[in-house]
């Protein structure tokens, strides 16, 4: 069966440092992977998905990047974190039979 | 324009009682449609897919599409305490490549 983790769960970062969340799927070859970002109380906001190694579609601007080096691999980076960069990132996955998305477990950043 | 809308309640049933829960999309060309419960604190995880017009039932939930209208809904039966969480309906515009999703509706079952 498929699985799919996400690290760090928490982190607390200031303003200004680097982030990097990384997520592995396992049980599945070539699945879309995607990040999601969750604002308290809000919905989920599409940042980025990806339909192969090195392919990566963006789908809003902003201070985040993402990069899938490895076919089940997918990290989510910034540079220099801001105060809006807080929320709840998750790593879901699709594969291209089913069309069905599912969720890694969620990274909770805050940044202060 | 949102692609994706829900009403964000809270909307309050009674345990055993039927919950309605509602969304509407606006890109014709969507082609698929999922529901997600998501409790506080947690990743949402998937309740139901639905691809064609019509019912679609799983246990003691419905699901109901009707693309010329753009709705989609889900119908809880039997409502348990344990239902109560966050409903997010999401809709996948036909390539698999994109899901969207609305802002969710929060169910509270009273016991």
């Amino acid at each position: 069966s498929q699985t799919i983790h996400q690290w760090p769960a928490t982190l607390v970062q200031p303003v200004g440092s680097p982030l990097s969340l990384e997520c592995t799927v396992e049980g599945t070859s070539n699945p879309n992977l995607y990040w999601y970002r969750q604002a308290a109380g809000r919905g989920l906001q599409l940042l980025f998905y990806s339909v192969g190694i090195g392919q990566i579609s963006s789908e809003v601007p902003q201070n985040l990047s993402a990069s899938r080096p490895q076919d089940r691999q997918f990290i989510l980076s910034s540079k220099k974190l801001l105060l809006s960069d807080s929320g709840f990132y998750l790593c879901a996955w699709s594969g291209t039979n089913t069309g069905e998305l599912f969720f890694g477990e969620g990274s909770r950043l805050t940044v202060l | 324009q949102k692609e994706v809308e829900q009403n964000s309640g809270p909307l309050s049933v009674p345990e055993g009682a039927i919950a309605s829960l509602n969304c509407t999309y606006s890109d014709r060309g969507s082609q698929s449609f999922f529901w997600y419960r998501q409790y506080s604190g947690k990743s949402p995880e998937l309740i139901m897919s639905i691809y064609s017009n019509g019912d679609k039932e799983d246990g003691r939930f419905t699901a109901q599409l009707n693309k010329a209208s753009q709705y989609v809904s889900l119908l809880i039966r039997d409502s348990q305490p344990s239902d109560s969480a966050t409903y997010l309906c999401a809709v996948n515009l036909g390539n698999f490549n994109k899901f969207y999703f609305g802002s969710g509706t929060k169910l509270n079952v009273k016991p």
